[in-house]
């Protein structure tokens, strides 16, 4: 089963407003990282976030993590068109289980 | 240069065969994974493996197998007991824990005809 799961599953904007993204999950976790894919190709890690740190910077990049809620968001600022591309949070639910789950991604489009 | 490879690119297979995917990473990783991802969805794990000679099986190990007999290599066979096979294939490394990043393959495209 999916531990994440993106909101929205797609979003379309125009290039220089910002997009955010938003991942819920159901267990405790160690970390949450986000991660981007363009069509047809591998993922690239962007960010990662730990349990214990609330929010994290990276560029444009902007990444909340609320434990309590068991909610993360990932916030593009001043996107540009090559910013289009599907991003995905993933977990690490800590021991036990030595992978990371990922969620079912949102599709974001930004039109230049 | 340093990475991780998947091959083929593009891979065609009749109902009833198996067929082996390809996946190397020159990047020292103790840990590397399979997903699988459909249309549209988010990654499955299939397999992993955190050190040479030992694999797990992830959520959907059904009808795959795997091997790891060097650090380096990591390759995925379909065999024909998976009902539903045809599906975009990543292969994943990792150093150290999980709380580092995953560096990922570019990905085999699978279809059964």
């Amino acid at each position: 089963s999916q531990q994440g799961e993106e909101d929205p599953q797609a979003l379309s904007i125009q290039e220089g407003e910002n997009a955010t993204m938003n991942c819920s999950y159901k267990t405790s976790i160690n970390n949450l990282q986000w991660y981007r894919q363009n069509s047809g190709r591998g993922l690239v890690h962007l960010i990662l976030i730990r349990s214990n740190e609330r929010e994290k910077h990276s560029g444009r990049l902007r990444v909340t993590l609320d434990t309590s809620k068991k909610s993360s968001s990932l916030l593009i600022t001043a996107s540009r068109a090559a910013d289009t591309a599907s991003y995905f949070c993933a977990t690490d639910r800590g021991a036990g289980r030595r992978a990371l789950t990922f969620g079912s991604g949102t599709r974001l489009q930004v039109q230049p | 240069d340093g990475g991780i490879t998947q091959s083929p690119k593009y891979l065609f297979r009749k109902e009833g065969q198996n067929v082996t995917l390809s996946c190397e990473q020159n990047l020292n990783h103790d840990a590397m994974y399979w997903y699988r991802q459909d249309p549209g969805q988010g990654l499955r794990l299939i397999y992993y493996s955190q050190i040479v000679n030992d694999f797990q099986k992830g959520d959907i190990a059904e009808g795959y197998s795997v091997s790891r007999e060097k650090k380096e290599s990591f390759p995925l066979t379909v065999t024909s007991a998976q009902k539903n096979p045809t599906a975009f294939y990543l292969c994943a490394s990792q150093t150290g824990p999980l709380n580092n990043e995953q560096f990922f393959g570019p990905g085999t495209r699978l279809t059964v005809l």
